[in-house]
């Protein structure tokens, strides 16, 4: 069974443009999640989608945005690119449920110069 | 905010067992358990999660203990490979997130 994948691994980008950074969770997943690491606030939530809806939204500017799809898939996007959003951005994917366990998928290296 | 609380780091001889501490002393009823680890600029790996029963999987055991206030994740024969920064997460059973502090560094040493 495939985990989570995503894409692209790498990508740089220069400050003030929009970054797109797609997510294809396990098979059977709908819950997706994403968040960021960076060696100054390590591990931060984003947000989550459920049936293409947002569920749970994190402490992030309105610049961090994502959207579901009905397979799905997610994307999460960044627009107005700062320096402070390079970062490795992860994915998660999971069954809704209770005690059910969110996979990772092994992140998306985004840095802007 | 996390609501666990962790050494920031540990060091374990390899082959020997290596036992992670963690404190969750406002775990309310229905949250569980849960513990990753992150070897570097990798994604998070799940290992084990539990409720309120110690649990065994062929990576780690968690150790609960009755008033639940705090765990121990025991890897049972330490390998370099097991080198990582482990996460314990209280986390709701419907919740779709993971609040993450900000782990023990583990060193397995030859």
């Amino acid at each position: 069974k495939a985990g989570v994948t995503q894409t692209p691994r790498y990508l740089i980008k220069t400050r003030g443009q929009q970054v797109t950074l797609s997510c294809s969770p396990i098979s059977g997943h709908r819950s997706v999640s994403w968040y960021q690491q960076t060696p100054g606030q390590g591990l931060q939530f984003l947000f989550e989608y459920f049936s293409e809806t947002q569920r749970n939204k994190g402490n992030f500017p309105g610049r961090f945005s994502g959207r579901q799809f009905s397979n799905s898939r997610s994307e999460m996007n960044v627009s107005t690119l700062e320096l402070g959003d390079s970062a490795l951005y992860l994915c998660a994917s999971s069954l809704l449920g209770t005690g059910n366990t969110i996979y990772f998928g092994e992140g998306s290296w985004l840095t802007v110069v | 905010d996390a609501k666990t609380t962790q050494p920031p780091s540990m060091d374990c001889a390899e082959g020997r067992a290596a036992n992670l501490p963690c404190n969750h002393s406002t775990i309310s009823g229905n949250e569980y358990v849960y513990w990753y680890r992150q070897i570097h600029s990798q994604g998070p790996q799940y290992i084990i999660h539990g409720l309120k029963n110690n649990e065994t999987n062929e990576m780690a055991s968690l150790i609960i203990t009755e008033d639940r206030k705090s765990s121990t994740l025991i890897l049972p024969h330490a390998t370099l490979r097991d080198t990582a920064v482990y996460y314990c997460i209280v986390r709701l059973g419907s919740q779709g997130n993971l609040i993450f502090g900000k782990g023990t560094k583990l060193s397995v040493k030859p």
